[in-house]
């Protein structure tokens, strides 16, 4: 069965203060690792796929990198607005190829 | 990125009434769509799996009498939440599966629709 564990579950940074969010998994066939943002009472929003180990993919201050058996999401000099939930999820070969997801990582920048 | 809309962002119904969500995909063509309900400060849960034209695939626990989905176009699902309960009170997100040049997926969520029912 395809699982994804995220750690840690919450976050406090200083604005500025660099870290990394990481997705934990294990998928019979991966076809995509996916990466969304999360505000309250919002639907996610779409950041980044991965499709294979090795690739590496930025966004603004975000950069998500992926290794056969984890993702990492770094997050460089965060601003208050990056305050969201970080959900991680993978997309297997089997199950009509959902997505299953991580409980996410709660990301609090204060000023 | 590609856009999934919702409708309505939010509503308040009776108990035993129906209510219909929409869920469109905007600027492109999704022959499966995803619908999920999320309960606060949880991760979002798969409710079922809606391919056009055909019926959808609901997981495990999920009342199909009760969640009716219909994915109509390949632009368009619908879920009609049958009979409503206070229990069925949530959020409810879809979301839209494009497929990429080489057969590659990526999965786009519209903004979701909060139920409340009284």
């Amino acid at each position: 069965e395809d699982q994804v564990t995220q750690s840690p579950e919450a976050l406090r940074l200083q604005e500025g203060e660099s870290s990394s969010l990481n997705c934990s998994y294990t998928v019979s066939g991966l076809r995509g690792l996916f990466w969304y943002r999360q505000d309250p009472g919002k639907g996610p929003e779409f950041l980044f796929t991965l499709y294979s180990a090795g690739e590496e993919k930025e966004k603004e201050r975000l950069k998500a990198t992926l290794t056969k058996k984890e993702s990492f999401l770094h997050i460089t000099a965060p601003k208050p607005e990056d305050s969201a939930t970080y959900l991680c999820a993978v997309q297997g070969n089997t199950g009509f190829q959902k997505l299953v997801f991580g409980t996410g990582t709660r990301l609090l920048v204060s000023p | 990125g590609a856009v999934v809309s919702q409708h309505p962002s939010w509503v308040i119904c009776k108990s035993g009434t129906s209510v219909k969500i929409e869920c469109r995909s905007l600027d492109f063509q999704a022959t499966t769509m995803f619908w999920y309900r999320q309960f606060p400060k949880q991760s979002l849960m798969l409710m079922a799996t809606s391919n056009e034209g055909s019926k959808a695939t609901y997981e495990q626990g999920v009342e199909k009498d009760k969640f009716l989905i219909n994915h109509a176009s390949l632009t368009l699902s619908t879920l009609t939440v049958t009979s409503a309960h206070p229990e069925d009170s949530s959020f409810y997100i879809c979301s839209a599966r494009e497929t990429m040049a080489g057969g590659a997926y990526e999965q786009y969520f519209g903004p979701g629709t909060r139920l409340t029912v009284t």
